[in-house]
C-alpha cells in the first residue's frame, strides 16, 4: 500500500516555481523518498530521491523536513512540458526486488 | 547506456485470445524487472517483479503470468484475455547495484474487445 499523501491536483503559472508537497508521516528510518512523474501516455520518469538531506539535480530539488515526515518537490521554473502526474513514493533503497508502489499522485497543470 | 524496450506498442485482441508482451533491457546485467498495469484514468498497479532468471513474484491474483527466460528479458502472458485486462502495460527495471530508482519502457497499450 502507498504510504504517502499528496494533493490530487495543483496549478502553476509557467515560469514560476512549482512546489509539490508530500506527507509520509509513517516513514521508517531506512526508507527513502522517491519522486517520479508521468506525462500523458508515457511511462513514469524518475526525477529524484533522498533520505534526509536536501537533494538537487538538473530536473528538480527535493526538500525533506528534519523529522522526515514530509517533503516537497520543487520545479524551479515550470514549463508547459512539466504538466504531468507527480508521484511521491517511500521505500527501502537498494537491491533485492524491493517493490515500488505508486499512489494516485498529484496532477500538476502548468498554465501559460 | 541502458535502454529498455517493450513491444508491441499497441495491441487489439478479442476476449479469450492469448497475450504475449515482451520487454528487454540492454546495457546492464542482472536487473530487477517489473510489470505494471495502468487502467484508463487510474494509477499504476504492480503485477509482477523478478530479481533473477526464473524468479517471479506475483502481486495480484489474475489470469496473467510472467516469465523471465533470460537475464534481460521479461515476458507477460495470458492464455485467455478478459475485458478487464485492457490497459497500459509498463515494464520497468532497476539496477542490481543502484539505490532502487526505476526506469520504464514506452508501454504497451492493450485493448480487449
Amino acid at each position: 500500500d502507498a504510504k504517502t499523501t499528496q494533493p490530487p491536483s495543483m496549478d502553476c503559472a509557467e515560469g514560476r516555481a512549482a512546489n509539490l508537497p508530500c506527507n509520509h508521516s509513517t516513514i521508517s528510518g531506512n526508507e527513502y523518498v522517491y519522486w517520479y512523474r508521468q506525462i500523458h501516455s508515457q511511462g513514469p520518469q524518475y526525477i529524484i530521491h533522498g533520505l534526509k538531506n536536501n537533494e538537487t539535480n538538473e530536473m528538480a530539488s527535493l526538500i525533506i523536513t528534519e523529522d522526515r515526515k514530509s517533503s516537497t518537490l520543487i520545479l524551479p521554473h515550470a514549463t508547459l512540458r512539466d504538466t504531468a502526474v507527480y508521484y511521491c513514493i517511500v521505500r527501502v533503497a537498494g537491491t533485492g526486488g524491493f517493490k515500488t508502489i505508486f499512489g494516485a499522485g498529484t496532477r500538476l497543470f502548468v498554465k501559460a | 547506456s541502458q535502454t529498455i524496450h517493450q513491444w508491441p506498442a499497441t495491441l487489439v485482441q478479442p476476449v479469450g485470445s492469448p497475450l504475449s508482451l515482451e520487454c528487454t533491457v540492454e546495457g546492464t546485467s542482472n536487473p530487477n524487472l517489473y510489470w505494471y498495469r495502468q487502467a484508463a484514468g487510474r494509477g499504476l498497479q504492480l503485477l509482477f517483479y523478478s530479481v533473477g532468471i526464473g524468479q517471479i513474484s506475483s502481486e495480484v491474483p489474475q489470469n496473467l503470468s510472467a516469465s523471465r527466460p533470460q537475464d534481460r528479458q521479461f515476458i507477460l502472458s495470458s492464455k485467455k484475455l478478459l475485458l478487464s485486462d485492457s490497459g497500459f502495460y509498463l515494464c520497468a527495471w532497476s539496477g542490481a547495484g543502484s539505490t532502487g530508482e526505476l526506469f520504464f519502457g514506452e508501454g504497451s497499450r492493450l485493448t480487449v474487445l
